[in-house]
Order: C-alpha cells, then sequence, then structure tokens
C-alpha cells in the first residue's frame, strides 16, 4: 500500500525551465511533509519542507506548493540547473503514527544543457 | 555536521547466511531508522528506533531484526538471506522523529546470492 504517490518517475527539463514534481497523499493525519534528494552515488539530503498551516514554502528556486483539501502537494525547481539533477523524494509523516517518515518513489530529473 | 557511519558498504553474502549491518551516529539523535532503496519503491522503512534498548517495526520488517543496544548504534540483521533482500540500505538518524532533517549515512549495498 502506497500511502505517497509521487509522479512522474522521471522528468527531462531543459536548463531555465521550471520542472515539476507531483505527490499525493491519503493519510489526513499526514502533518509534516519534506522533500530529499539523492545525487547519484550520494545518500538522500533534505532539500525543503512545509508543515500545512501554509500552502507554500521557497527556498531560493525551489517551492513546494500544498493543497490540503485535495491532498496534494508539488515542488517547482525553477531556472532548472544541470547541478540540479537528481533523484528527488517526497514524503509525509503524521505525529499519531510515530512520526516515522513514509516516502514516494522518487522522480529522476535531468537537466539538460 | 551530522555524522551517521554505515559498515560495511558493500557486502555479498550467500542465501541463508546471517547478515549484520551496522549504523553509527555521532548526533546525539534520539531516533534511528534502517531504510532500503529499490528502483521503483523509492525508500521504505524496515524498522526504527526511538532510542537504546527500543526497536519497533517499520512497513516491511518481515525478515529483519534490528538492535538498539545504545544511543549511538543500531543494527539490521538478517538472520537468514534471501535473494529478494538484495538492495541498498541507508541508516538514517534525527531527533523529532520525522519532523526535522533525518541524516543519512553513505549506504551499505548488499547482494544476496
Amino acid at each position: 500500500q502506497q500511502q505517497v504517490r509521487q509522479s512522474p518517475q522521471s522528468l527531462t527539463v531543459w536548463e531555465g525551465e521550471t520542472a515539476i514534481l507531483n505527490c499525493s497523499y491519503e493519510d489526513s493525519t499526514f502533518d509534516y511533509f519534506p522533500w530529499y534528494h539523492q545525487f547519484p552515488g550520494e545518500s538522500p539530503a533534505l532539500l525543503i519542507a512545509i508543515r500545512p498551516v501554509s500552502n507554500k514554502k521557497e527556498d531560493g528556486r525551489f517551492t513546494i506548493f500544498f493543497n490540503k483539501r485535495e491532498k496534494k502537494f508539488s515542488l517547482h525547481i525553477a531556472d532548472s540547473q544541470p547541478g540540479d539533477s537528481a533523484t528527488y523524494f517526497c514524503a509525509a509523516s503524521s505525529n499519531s503514527a510515530g512520526n516515522k517518515l513514509t516516502f514516494g518513489i522518487g522522480t529522476r530529473v535531468l537537466v539538460r544543457p | 555536521e551530522a555524522a551517521v557511519t554505515q559498515s560495511p558498504r558493500n557486502k555479498v553474502a550467500v542465501t541463508g547466511g546471517k547478515v549484520t549491518l551496522s549504523c553509527n551516529q555521532t548526533n546525539n539523535h534520539n531516533n534511528m531508522y534502517w531504510y532500503r532503496q529499490d528502483t521503483g519503491h523509492g525508500l521504505r522503512l524496515i524498522h526504527y528506533s526511538y532510542g537504546a534498548g527500543s526497536t519497533e517495526k517499520g512497513d516491511i520488517p518481515d525478515g529483519y531484526k534490528a538492535s538498539r543496544p545504545s544511543q549511538e548504534n543500531f543494527s539490521l540483521i538478517l538472520e537468514l538471506a534471501t535473494p529478494s533482500q538484495t538492495s541498498v540500505y541507508f541508516c538514517a538518524s534525527g531527533d523529532l522523529g520525522g519532523r526535522d532533517t533525518l541524516y543519512f549515512g553513505a549506504g551499505t549495498r548488499l547482494s544476496v546470492l
């Protein structure tokens, strides 16, 4: 049972374009939504996170948009750079379920120069 | 800088053999986690721990045991390894459970032949 659905599985964009990665969830108790990125041969690392008290979180070129009603959240990578090429994982956790993170299957992003 | 160290980095095991993966963290974090990463499945939680002496089952615990003898150390044990357990295993530590940054180790690539 996949509690956090992520799409697309792979995405190719040109340098300068905006990459959009999507996630949805089913568990309405989820209340913390981070995105992790993983470069080839490395381990995952936190990129940005949001709590549903707000519907938008920005950090430089990276923005999370959150829609609580539809149980969806997305990561927008503006002005994509070749160095952004990596696998991105969305995740969610619930205070009532031990705070353990449940990850999506990942989106492999390739930014072409 | 948070530090999570996994050993071994690579392991080849035989079917039916016992495998122990070790993880050490110097962050003084209460929570530690074992994930496995497989293409098409993302990161899946196997076992986790809230502190020394505690272990909890994650989403895919079958075939795995865990041990947390101290704040710093968390082991994953495969008593009877099977080829389906061939994967990359990541250990992570964090405070506040999934509400805060998880720091991942470099990963252990396990092949069960």
